[in-house]
């Protein structure tokens, strides 16, 4: 069975700083993996989406994130954040037979202090 | 970018009582979905649909619901009778065609509560 763990709730940092939100699945093959971002009052929004070839894949607004197949990681990252990315981020799965179905992590909401 | 819309945001209930859950897809989507998240969990699938038929649904998909799209107006989800389990927020997803390249768009949800 496949499922997506993103071991933090929570995470707050601050305007400027580094990000890493972590994100680590368990599907026998290799899936498609996708980061969504729900900003307050609006739907998910797709930020960026891993299919096969160079492992770091490159999103929106500077957000990137890196496939880790021995390590069955999905980990988002971005160098410098700003305080309109606070907002809550998932990491989903697909099945390669099955790209319909998304399986959601419990989400990380992000907080960018001042 | 392309938005979906859920309507109503919010929707208190009794036990029993019929709901519907409205979604208005993006223009020219042609698939259709519907996702559950209980209060601190996961989202989860519940089911897709194209063309006037169920494509796919999970086990979450029980007999009292049921998904339609009369005529290209609201995608919706009805819940007949609701049960206190029912209790959760509903995401409504579109996407123009099925496959990795078409991304799925997704509304606010809606914040059911059956008392």
């Amino acid at each position: 069975a496949q499922s997506v763990t993103q071991p933090d709730a929570r995470v707050t940092v601050s305007e400027g700083a580094s990000l890493q939100l972590r994100c680590k699945y368990s599907y026998s093959g290799t899936p498609y993996l996708f980061w969504y971002v729900q900003y307050p009052r609006q739907g998910l929004q797709l930020l960026l989406k891993y299919y096969s070839g160079d492992p770091v894949v490159q999103g929106v607004n500077g957000f990137e994130a890196e496939f880790s197949k021995s390590n069955s990681s999905f980990h988002l990252r971005k160098a410098s954040v700003h305080w309109s990315d606070s907002a809550v981020y998932f990491c989903v799965l697909s099945e390669r037979s099955n790209y319909n179905v998304l399986y959601f992590g419990s989400g990380t909401k992000l907080t960018v202090e001042p | 970018g392309p938005k979906v819309l859920q309507i109503p945001s919010h929707q208190i209930i009794d036990m029993g009582q019929m709901v519907t859950l409205n979604c208005d897809p993006v223009s020219n989507h042609l698939y259709f979905y519907w996702y559950k998240q209980i209060l601190g969990q996961q989202m989860e699938f519940l089911v897709n649909f194209y063309n006037g038929k169920v494509m796919e649904k999970s086990k979450l998909f029980k007999d009292q619901f049921s998904v339609e799209r009369p005529d290209g107006s609201y995608f919706t989800l009805k819940i007949q009778p609701t049960a206190l389990e029912d209790s959760a927020v509903y995401f409504c997803a579109s996407s123009l065609r099925q496959g990795f390249q078409d991304t799925q768009y997704f509304g606010p949800g809606t914040r059911l509560l059956v008392l």
